[in-house]
């Protein structure tokens, strides 16, 4: 079946500009989560979903980060005014249990 | 103190060694652990999950918890070149997965 699914796969941006990151859970999977994984680094939790609610906002860096859900399917994670050093892999997982994660392919995110 | 430590490594071992790889956390209230597996370049895949104290075996994995000591590992036996990768260890939160920051296994032929 499908799998989760992330779009952009690469995206080149300028210093000071806003992107939108798309996550496509797999159907059914009510959790969402999305990470950031900087090159060589783990992986740093930004956002937990259950259905459309996000209980747990403190693992986003900073206010110019924010993150919906709607339909308790698609994900967008925003970034504005985007910095050199929200250069990173964004990866999105979800889950039926809210344990077993299943991850997508990830965003490169490249800031000039 | 990080809530889920790794040694980094690069941890080497010989095909057809045992490779065993060890994971320590803080918070005693977890109760579920995975094994994830991240090949250089792709997206993490679970492995193994582990429940309960002892140990759990699929295939060549073990995974083996024990939550007195605060500890899980992988052991990973007849280790062939196709499981060099970062394996990453996690536990389970209310709200969130927590990863560890990984350990590299190397297998050479």
């Amino acid at each position: 079946g499908a799998g989760v699914s992330q779009s952009p796969s690469n995206k080149v941006t300028e210093k000071g500009k806003d992107v939108e990151l798309r996550c496509d859970p797999i159907s059914g999977h009510t959790a969402l989560y999305w990470y950031r994984q900087s090159l060589g680094q783990g992986l740093e939790f930004l956002i937990y979903f259950q259905g459309n609610s996000a209980p747990d906002k403190s693992g986003l860096p900073s206010d110019r980060f924010s993150a919906e859900r709607t339909g308790g399917s698609v994900s967008t994670l925003t970034i504005q005014r985007t910095q050199q050093e929200d250069s990173a892999v964004y990866l999105c997982a979800s889950s039926f249990d809210r344990e077993r994660a299943f991850f997508g392919p990830g965003t490169r995110l490249t800031v000039l | 103190q990080k809530e889920v430590e790794q040694n980094s490594g690069p941890l080497s071992v010989p095909e057809g060694a045992i490779a065993s790889l060890n994971c320590t956390y803080s918070d005693r209230v977890s109760q579920s652990f995975f094994w994830y597996r991240q090949y250089s370049g792709k997206s993490p895949e679970l492995i193994m999950s582990i429940y309960s104290n002892g140990d759990k075996e699929d295939g060549r994995f073990t995974a083996q918890l024990n939550k007195a000591s605060q500890y899980v590992s992988l052991l990973i036996r007849d280790s062939q070149p196709s499981d060099s990768a970062t394996y990453l260890c996690a536990l389970s939160q209310p709200d969130k997965l927590i990863f560890g920051t990984g350990t590299r296994l190397q297998v050479f032929p």
